[in-house]
């Protein structure tokens, strides 16, 4: 079946604009993840989306950063403001389920990501 | 964020021979997943060990999960050309939230 799907593929926009990056992921995973891949890094978690359970948005940098999940699939990452040092890779990831009872069910797919370049 | 310790960051390499990377964390984690990354792609899934001890192959690939739950090793035997690419960790701890913490990754370079 299709995979975890994102776009636009690439995006370059100029300091101080808002962004909108979309995720589609596999259907039927419950769980929804946000990352992002500075140049050269490994990968930083940004959000996570459970079923309809409050999100987990430790990871974000700031408050320029938000995420949401309509209907418990797609799901978009806005960024406002946007800075050069927001210039990286996202990429989304969803998995069948999540949490202490998923027992293996966890694994996380990815989709091939955003490139984001600030000017 | 956080971030695990991979090494080593760069690896040149022949063709055929085997390959060994390693990654260390300061938190114990009950799952540990490797991934690579080929350009302009997202990481796929390669192994993921759910058991402290666990040893588990897929084809030339090998990987296990340290007894403290604090690292994990990967081999890559007999490398060829398609082996060429960024190979991460990641560890997991399951809860509820599930996310994973990454290494800083191991950048693979296959000469022939």
């Amino acid at each position: 079946g299709a995979g975890v799907s994102q776009s636009p593929s690439n995006k370059v926009t100029e300091k101080g604009k808002d962004v909108e990056l979309r995720c589609d992921p596999i259907s039927g995973h419950t769980a929804l993840y946000w990352y992002r891949q500075s140049l050269g890094q490994g990968l930083e978690f940004l959000i996570y989306f459970q079923g309809n359970s409050a999100p987990d948005k430790s990871g974000l940098p700031s408050d320029r950063f938000s995420a949401e999940r309509t209907g418990g699939s797609v799901s978009t990452l806005t960024i406002q403001r946007t800075q050069q040092e927001d210039s990286a890779v996202y990429l989304c990831a969803s998995s069948p389920r999540a949490g202490p009872l998923a027992g293996g069910q966890e694994t996380q797919y990815f989709g091939p990501g955003t490139r984001l370049l600030v000017l | 964020g956080q971030q695990l310790n991979q090494s080593p960051q760069s690896m040149f390499i022949q063709e055929g021979e085997d390959v060994s990377m390693n990654c260390t964390s300061s938190s114990i984690f009950n799952t540990w997943l490797w991934y690579k990354q080929d350009p302009g792609e997202g990481p796929v899934l390669l192994i993921a060990l759910y058991k402290a001890g666990e040893l588990t192959s897929n084809g030339r690939l090998t990987a296990q999960f340290g007894i403290t739950r604090k690292d994990s090793f990967l081999n890559i035997s007999a490398s060829i050309p398609s082996d060429v690419g960024i190979y991460f960790c990641a560890g997991q701890y399951t809860g509820t939230a599930s996310k994973l913490t990454f290494g800083t990754g191991t950048r693979l370079q296959v000469t022939l």
